[in-house]
């Protein structure tokens, strides 16, 4: 089945440790996306990626960092930096250019991340 | 910049009644519009999409018109089911960002 994974379904970081979240898509997806959702807030972008070795900051990148060596891979590291990491972390990816099927975004499953 | 306004929840129904949830947004040019919904413990499912003014997007019952004279895209369903129980997000596309509403929870009770 095409689609997309996140691993773990939950993550536990310890102070100071920077965290890494898996997610992989099978889609061939060139776009990809790392979001933030908060209890009663929307979803905020932190990075995003439209071509392997490129990736550009969202709205909230501080303390967070990526990477894009694959065309099917972009993990999201949590580093120590981010002070307040507890959220629940979505993954997306979409094709690019223009028309109706570019237009959408699909999510994966979402990593919840806890500080002990 | 981009921005959504929905409804604020919970929204609680009985089985069977008329749902509104109502979406508005401030963009430039003409973005696509979108609604998604949440399951608990989930990620996000694409529930329908209108890419241009006066389309309307439907799916498994649910519809939405992108009136841009109204700024609007309101979330409509004729009779929910307690399987509807989730938390709905309406988000628009410009550019490559999608910007997304706080979301309302949709609570439908026997």
């Amino acid at each position: 089945d095409g689609g997309i994974t996140q691993s773990p379904k939950y993550l536990f970081r310890k102070e100071g440790q920077n965290v890494t979240l898996s997610c992989e898509q099978n889609l061939n997806h060139d776009a990809m996306y790392w979001y933030r959702q908060d209890p009663g807030q929307g979803l905020r972008l932190i990075y995003y990626s439209q071509i392997v070795n490129d990736f550009q900051k969202g709205d909230i990148a501080e303390g967070y960092s990526v990477s894009r060596e694959k065309k099917e891979s972009f993990p999201l590291t949590v580093t120590s930096a981010q002070k307040n990491p507890t959220a629940f972390y979505l993954c997306a990816s979409s094709r690019l250019g223009q028309g109706d099927l570019q237009e959408t975004q699909y999510f994966g499953p979402g990593t919840r991340l806890l500080v002990l | 910049g981009n921005s959504v306004t929905q409804m604020e929840g919970p929204v609680t129904l009985s089985e069977e009644a008329f749902l509104t949830i109502n979406c508005t947004y401030t963009a430039t040019g003409y973005p696509s519009l979108f609604w998604y919904v949440q399951y608990p413990g989930e990620g996000l499912q694409l529930l329908l999409k209108a890419t241009k003014a006066d389309d309307k997007g439907s799916n498994k019952g649910f519809e939405a018109t992108y009136r841009k004279e109204t700024t609007s895209f309101h979330l409509e369903k004729g009779s929910v089911q307690v399987s509807d129980s989730a938390v709905y997000f309406c988000a628009l596309k410009g550019g490559n960002k999608l910007t997304f509403g706080t979301g309302t929870q949709l609570k439908v009770e026997l």
